[in-house]
C-alpha cells in the first residue's frame, strides 16, 4: 500500500534553511485526486499546516509561513520537498508529510514524521 | 483565519463509557471538518472526514456529527486503545487549521 517517508537533517543551525524530502512509495505522486502537504508539530504542542503541492507544481502555503516556505515536487523520483528558510528555535518540531484528497479537507495518509531541531 | 476551539481540554473517563468531544469553528466551515487520533510518538490517524464519514478501517464506535460551526466526535464505548489526543481540523479558502486538541485520559 502507499506509504510516505520523510528524510533530511535532524539538526539545523539558526538562520539556515531547513530542507526535507518526502518519498512516496507504493503508488504515484502524479495522481490527479490528491494534494501532498507538510504539517509540523512542536514538541508537546499542536499541529500546524505548512503548505501543499499538486503534482503539476501548483502550491499553496500557510500565510504565516509563506515568506519562508518553498514546496516543490519531483514526479520522476516520486518525491516532494520542503524548504524553510531563516529558521529559529521556534521552528523546532516534528515535520510530517501527508496526502490529502482534492475533494475534501482531510489528510488521509501520513508519514511517520521526522524531528528537526534548530540549534547552534 | 478560521480558529477551531476544542472542548474539553482533558476528558477523564473509564473504559466502556461514552466520550463526547466538541469542536467549534469561529465561522462556518460547512462540512469540511476532520477528526484525528494521535498517540505518543505516532503520527495522527484520520478517523472522520467530511464531518461524519468514518475513514477506512475505523471502528463503528467512532462517529462524527455537525455542520457549520459546531461539531462532535463521539466514541460510543471506550476501549483501552482509545485513550489518546484527538484533534479536529478544517479547510477553508485554501487554508487548513487544527484545533488545540482534547486529551482523553483513563479515569
Amino acid at each position: 500500500q502507499l506509504q510516505l517517508q520523510e528524510s533530511g537533517p535532524g539538526l539545523v543551525k539558526p538562520s539556515e534553511t531547513l530542507s526535507l524530502t518526502c518519498t512516496v512509495s507504493g503508488g504515484s505522486i502524479s495522481s490527479s485526486n490528491y494534494y501532498w502537504g507538510w504539517i509540523r508539530q512542536p514538541p508537546g504542542k499542536g499541529l500546524e499546516w505548512i503548505g501543499s503541492i499538486y503534482y503539476s507544481g501548483s502550491t499553496y502555503y500557510n500565510p504565516s509561513l509563506k515568506s519562508r516556505v518553498t514546496i516543490s515536487v519531483d514526479t520522476s523520483k516520486n518525491q516532494f520537498s520542503l524548504k524553510l528558510s531563516s529558521v529559529t528555535a521556534a521552528d523546532t518540531a516534528v515535520y510530517y508529510c501527508a496526502r490529502h484528497p482534492i475533494r475534501g479537507a482531510d489528510f488521509d495518509l501520513w508519514g511517520r514524521g521526522t524531528l528537526v531541531t534548530v540549534s547552534s | 483565519e478560521i480558529v477551531l476551539t476544542q472542548s474539553p481540554a482533558t476528558l477523564s473517563l473509564s473504559p466502556g463509557e461514552r466520550a463526547t468531544l466538541s469542536c467549534r469553528a469561529s465561522q462556518s466551515v460547512s462540512s469540511y471538518l476532520a477528526w484525528y487520533q494521535q498517540k505518543p510518538g505516532q503520527a495522527p490517524r484520520l478517523l472522520i472526514y467530511d464531518a461524519s464519514n468514518r475513514a477506512t478501517g475505523i471502528p463503528a464506535r467512532f462517529s462524527g456529527s455537525g455542520s457549520g460551526t459546531d461539531f462532535t466526535l463521539t466514541i460510543s464505548s471506550l476501549e483501552p486503545e482509545d485513550f489518546a489526543v484527538y484533534y479536529c481540523q478544517q479547510r477553508s479558502n485554501w487554508m487548513y487549521t487544527f484545533g488545540q486538541g482534547t486529551k482523553l485520559e483513563i479515569k
